[in-house]
This record gives C-alpha cells, sequence and structure tokens, in this order.
C-alpha cells in the first residue's frame, strides 16, 4: 500500500539546521510531486514547499524562503527538507505528502505521520 | 495570498444530526477546494478534491458543494466516528492554503 514515512525530528537550538527525510513506497514515487505541509502544536495546516515531480521546480512558503530546501532522489524513491537558520517558530509537526492536481498546486494525500521538530534553546 | 476563511470554528452536535461546515474564499478559486479530516493524534486524511468528489473510500454521509468563493462541507448523519478537525483547503495559487479547521465534538 502507499506509505510515506517521515523522520530526523528532533529537538534543535534556534539558529541550527536539521534535515528532514521521508521514505516512499507502494507507488512510482518519480510520477508524483511531492509536498511538505507543517502543524505547529495545538495550531492549524501550514503548507511549506512543494518539489516537482521530476525536482526540478520548486515553490515555498514566504515563511520559510531562503531558510528551508527541498529536494528528492528518485532513486531512492525519498523526499528531504533542509532546514536552516530554524526559528522558536518552525516548531511544528512536519508531514510529507504525495501531490494531486495540477503541477504544483493540487490536493494532498496520503500524508506521512509526521515528525515533530522542536526548536528550543 | 488566498485567505480562507472557515466557520464555525467548532461546534458540538448530536449522533445523527446533519453538520455543515463553511469556507470562504478571499477571491475566486473557482472548484479548486479540498476537504481533510484530521482525528487527534493522527496526520490529516483527504475526505473530498475539485468541491465535491468524494476520495475512494470515504462514507457516503460526507459531501462537498459551491464555487467561487462560498463552499460547504456536510456530514448527513453525524457519527461517533466523525469526531474530529476538519480542513478546507485551496489550490487555486500557490502558496497552498487551509482554513483555520473546525473542531466537531458529539453533544
Amino acid at each position: 500500500q502507499v506509505q510515506l514515512v517521515e523522520s530526523g525530528g528532533g529537538v534543535v537550538q534556534p539558529g541550527r539546521s536539521l534535515r528532514l527525510s521521508c521514505a516512499a513506497s507502494g507507488f512510482t514515487f518519480v510520477s508524483y510531486a511531492m509536498h511538505w505541509v507543517r502543524q505547529a502544536p495545538g495550531k492549524g495546516l501550514e503548507w511549506v514547499a512543494v518539489v516537482s515531480s521530476d525536482g526540478l521546480n520548486k515553490s515555498y512558503a514566504d515563511s520559510v524562503k531562503g531558510r528551508f530546501a527541498i529536494s528528492r532522489d528518485n532513486s531512492k524513491s525519498t523526499l528531504s527538507l533542509q532546514m536552516n537558520s530554524l526559528r522558536p517558530e518552525d516548531t511544528s509537526i512536519y508531514y510529507c505528502a504525495r501531490g494531486f492536481g495540477i503541477d504544483a498546486r493540487g490536493w494532498f494525500d496520503p500524508w506521512g505521520q509526521g515528525t515533530l521538530v522542536t526548536v528550543s534553546s | 495570498d488566498i485567505q480562507m476563511t472557515q466557520s464555525p470554528s467548532s461546534l458540538s452536535a448530536s449522533v445523527g444530526d446533519r453538520v455543515t461546515i463553511t469556507c470562504q474564499a478571499s477571491q475566486d478559486i473557482t472548484d479548486y477546494l479540498n476537504w481533510y479530516q484530521q482525528k487527534p493524534g493522527n496526520a490529516p486524511r483527504l475526505l473530498i478534491y475539485d468541491t465535491s468528489i468524494l476520495q475512494t473510500g470515504v462514507p457516503s454521509r460526507f459531501s462537498g458543494s459551491g464555487s467561487g468563493t462560498h463552499f460547504t462541507f456536510t456530514i448527513a448523519t453525524l457519527q461517533p466516528e466523525d469526531v474530529a478537525t476538519y480542513y478546507c483547503q485551496q489550490y487555486d495559487n500557490l502558496p497552498l492554503t487551509f482554513g483555520g479547521g473546525t473542531k466537531v465534538e458529539i453533544k
């Protein structure tokens, strides 16, 4: 079955970096755009970034632009999120999700179980 | 950015009741509107895409309608397992944006 499994979360100090990974299985990874969506504790959902199926096109939320970098390795069916210059407001559960729709725009299905990132000194 | 305003932010209803949630977009998004269900401690789950298309495996008591800037999500007969927070999401433009969520509880 289609499965997305995130890893790499943890506690990190402000200003430091962290790299998240998402291992995909059960579908043809190279055929889909992939997204990161986050959720601060007790809060709503915030879209973070998208990468096209070929990895060439990327878009970011303004809140992370210039600090986060999304990438993918289609040979390994893996999605990544490099997070630099982390801030306390980046504290969230980070979900990876498969994208459907029109290029980078569409809906998310399924979602991984999420990985918690806590930015604190 | 397109702002998505959901209402109410929470509601309490009895089993068997009809529940309606609305989602208002700050500009015309045609029918580029999706709905998700998030149960406590779980990842969100896609229920409806393109305003009214039910995702495979989703019970038929869930439905969606609307166009332009005003959208509606309905649970025809509320069940105990429907306790969750529901989110709308637009994909007319990047950045993709979500409504603030509606928490549904059983009275």
